[in-house]
């Protein structure tokens, strides 16, 4: 069965350090690959996508991801979090079918 | 700026009082998407339109029915809501849906608590 998991429910950082949140997905082939944000209250804002050619790709508000077809992973990364990027993230893949399979979240608190 | 939109932001009903959501976009997209989300678990798609033809998950319960009357409206319908149904909904669209190879676009939710 198709699946996308997000090890880490919560990821606590301080302000201005790196931060990398993991997602692994179990697949047929590679799927289509995103990382979505949702603040408290609001909708999904997708924050980048890999669809296929450079693994490394870059996203909105200085996010970046990179595609590891041998880990079967897409980690989201940012080298310096700003306290406005406390959020709930949600990696999400698609394969052929007309569907979008979300992974579990993962809350990010960030500290002073 | 073209976006999707969704009415109301907050919505409170009655137990077994029938309630509606809307959802409008200005992308022209020919696909849009209902999704459930509740508290601190991921969004789950309820049911989708394919331009007019409608795709029903299967586990979405017969207490959920869904419209498109045009291109850009599209509607919940809720026709017995129960407390478990207390969730926030998401209305969502995208260009083709055929692959998903087009990303999907979020409207902000409509929050419904029942009472």
């Amino acid at each position: 069965a198709q699946s996308v998991t997000q090890p880490d429910i919560h990821i606590t950082v301080s302000e201005g350090a790196s931060l990398e949140l993991r997602c692994n997905y179990s697949y047929g082939a590679t799927p289509y690959l995103f990382w979505y944000v949702q603040s408290p209250g609001q909708g999904l804002q997708l924050l980048l996508k890999y669809f296929s050619g450079d693994t490394l790709v870059q996203g909105i508000k200085g996010f970046e991801a990179e595609f590891k077809r041998s880990q079967s992973s897409f980690n989201l990364r940012k080298p310096s979090v700003h306290w406005s990027d406390a959020a709930e993230y949600f990696c999400a893949a698609s394969g052929s079918a007309r569907q979008l399979t979300f992974g579990s979240g993962t809350q990010l608190t960030v500290l002073p | 700026d073209a976006m999707v939109i969704q009415n109301p932001r907050y919505q409170v009903t009655q137990f077994g009082k029938p309630v509606t959501l809307s959802c409008s976009q200005t992308l022209n997209h020919n696909v849009m998407y209902w999704y459930q989300q509740k508290s601190s678990q991921a969004p789950k798609l309820l049911f989708h339109y394919y331009d007019k033809d409608f795709n029903n998950e299967a586990d979405t319960p017969d207490n959920f029915q869904s419209r498109r009357p045009n291109t850009s409206f599209c509607f919940l319908d809720i026709r017995s809501p129960g407390l478990g149904d207390a969730a926030m909904y998401l209305c969502a669209t995208s260009r083709d849906g055929l692959t998903l190879s087009y990303e999907q676009y979020f409207g902000p939710g409509t929050r419904l608590t029942v009472t």
